[in-house]
């Protein structure tokens, strides 16, 4: 069962192009991280939320949690080749973390 | 500060075999979850050991099993294997076992294959 839903599965952009990733569900969480994976390897913390409407930057990307903590996005300005891999979403509820279904990013140079 | 290893790093077994998958957390994290993760989707969560018991578990059968050891690393163990489970298998630790915020972190993972 999949808690979190993002979208869109696949996207691929000319670099230097804008996007944004969104991850929803209907339950609340107590925080939620944002992750990047690429093939063969684990993921790699990118972020962790908390409070409901917080916004963080990292370099050229944005994250914001939702009000009511049940969605999340992130978005890329200028996205370069580097950014290419799969973007993944978890919420923490209760003591377990639940991950979205993924959103695979090609980035073209 | 060492960072979340697992062995072995790619693994092939046949259907019916069992295997035995090992993680060993960052320091200072008590608490290890494992994911089963097919290609191209989000992980799946396992279950979850904090302080070398199991509190908490997702929609796996039994056949998946665990151990976590007094220093916190941990062991998956597969029996009965079925094509099915060939997937990445992935282990990720934190500090607290509570409902508390905290962040995990990955191990590389053991890419299973069953044949």
């Amino acid at each position: 069962t999949q808690l979190l839903e993002q979208s869109p599965q696949f996207l691929s952009i000319q670099e230097g192009e804008n996007l944004t990733v969104y991850c929803n569900s209907s339950s609340v969480f107590s925080s939620l991280q944002w992750y990047r994976q690429e093939p063969g390897e684990g993921p790699v913390l990118l972020v962790t939320v908390v409070t409901g409407g917080e916004v963080k930057k990292l370099k050229r990307l944005t994250f914001q949690f939702g009000d009511a903590r049940k969605d999340s996005s992130l978005h890329i300005t200028a996205a370069q080749p580097g950014d290419t891999g799969l973007y993944l979403c978890a919420g923490l509820t209760g003591n377990q973390f639940y991950f979205g279904t993924g959103t695979s990013l090609t980035v073209i140079p | 500060e060492t960072g979340v290893t697992q062995s072995p790093t790619h693994l092939i077994k046949t259907r019916g075999q069992q295997v035995t998958l090992r993680c060993s957390s960052q320091s200072g994290h008590n608490t290890v979850s494992w994911y089963q993760q097919a290609l191209g989707q989000g992980p799946q969560f396992i279950f979850q050991y904090y302080r070398e018991e199991e509190n908490g578990r997702g929609n796996f059968p039994p056949r998946f099993s665990g151990l976590q050891f007094p220093n916190y690393s941990s062991e998956l163990n597969v029996n009965a294997l079925e094509l099915d489970d060939s997937a990445l298998y992935l282990c990720a630790s934190r500090r607290g076992g509570g409902s508390s915020y905290n962040e995990q972190f990955f191990g590389p993972g053991t890419r299973l294959t069953v044949l």
